[in-house]
């Protein structure tokens, strides 16, 4: 199974910052298939990127994801009020699907 | 727009069954595809895929939960189910039913609202 580990685990930033989340895994995602996901709570997560840099339908284009191999990264240009939340980091390349630990985004 | 809703009892007994229903709306749970996946999260924890079964009942579960999982596929009511047996408390969390783009690969692109279980006498 692929272990994806997910850094830092809480990043503090202020609204109009660049933020940028890792996702590390433990061998080699096949065709790049990563996808990261938003959660607020008590709500179910949201899809943001998929195949590591492809924005799903309606996502705004501040979020951007990049990387290869076992090194991912999601960025958000510019942050908005509504982007602080917990990230998920999921790999599709082998089963099981897995994902990482997490990425909470905090207002500074 | 597709949307998916669990349903099933929130509370069930240590060495019972969990058992939930996702009814998929806004798009049939045949269409070629697309597979239909169950995730939980324990409390104020991250993600865990449990299960998947396609659109022509082929199924594949988590290894780690493999031999108490049975993920089933009602086309007639548009419909999947999850079935876990001999619970826990370490099986209380919220359970999502997922939408699993499996034609490119398995992310997930649309997510119920999920159903929280608690497993206690």
């Amino acid at each position: 199974e692929i272990v994806l580990t997910q850094s830092p685990g809480t990043l503090s930033l202020s609204p109009g910052e660049r933020a940028t989340l890792s996702c590390r895994a433990s061998q080699s995602v096949g065709r790049s298939y990563l996808a990261w996901y938003q959660q607020k709570p008590g709500q179910a997560p949201r899809l943001l990127i998929y195949g590591a840099s492809s924005r799903a339908t309606g996502i705004p284009d501040r979020f951007s994801g990049s990387g290869s191999g076992t090194d991912f990264t999601l960025t958000i240009s510019r942050l908005e009020p509504e982007d602080f939340a917990v990230y998920y980091c999921q790999q599709y390349g082998s089963s099981p699907r897995t994902f990482g630990q997490g990425t909470k985004l905090e207002i500074k | 727009q597709v949307q998916l809703q669990e349903s099933g009892p929130g509370l069930v007994k240590p060495s019972q069954t969990l058992s939930l229903t996702c009814t998929v709306s806004g798009g049939s749970i045949s269409s070629g595809g697309y597979y239909w996946s169950w995730i939980r999260q324990h409390p104020g924890k991250g993600l865990e895929w449990i299960g998947y079964i396609s659109y022509s009942g082929n199924t594949y579960y988590n290894p780690s939960l493999q031999s108490r999982v049975t993920v089933s596929l009602d086309t007639s009511k548009n419909q999947f189910s999850l079935k876990l047996s001999s619970v826990t408390a370490a099986d209380t969390a919220v359970y999502y039913c997922v939408r699993d783009v499996a034609a490119r690969g398995g992310y997930f692109d649309y997510w119920g609202q999920g159903a929280l279980v608690t497993v206690s006498s």
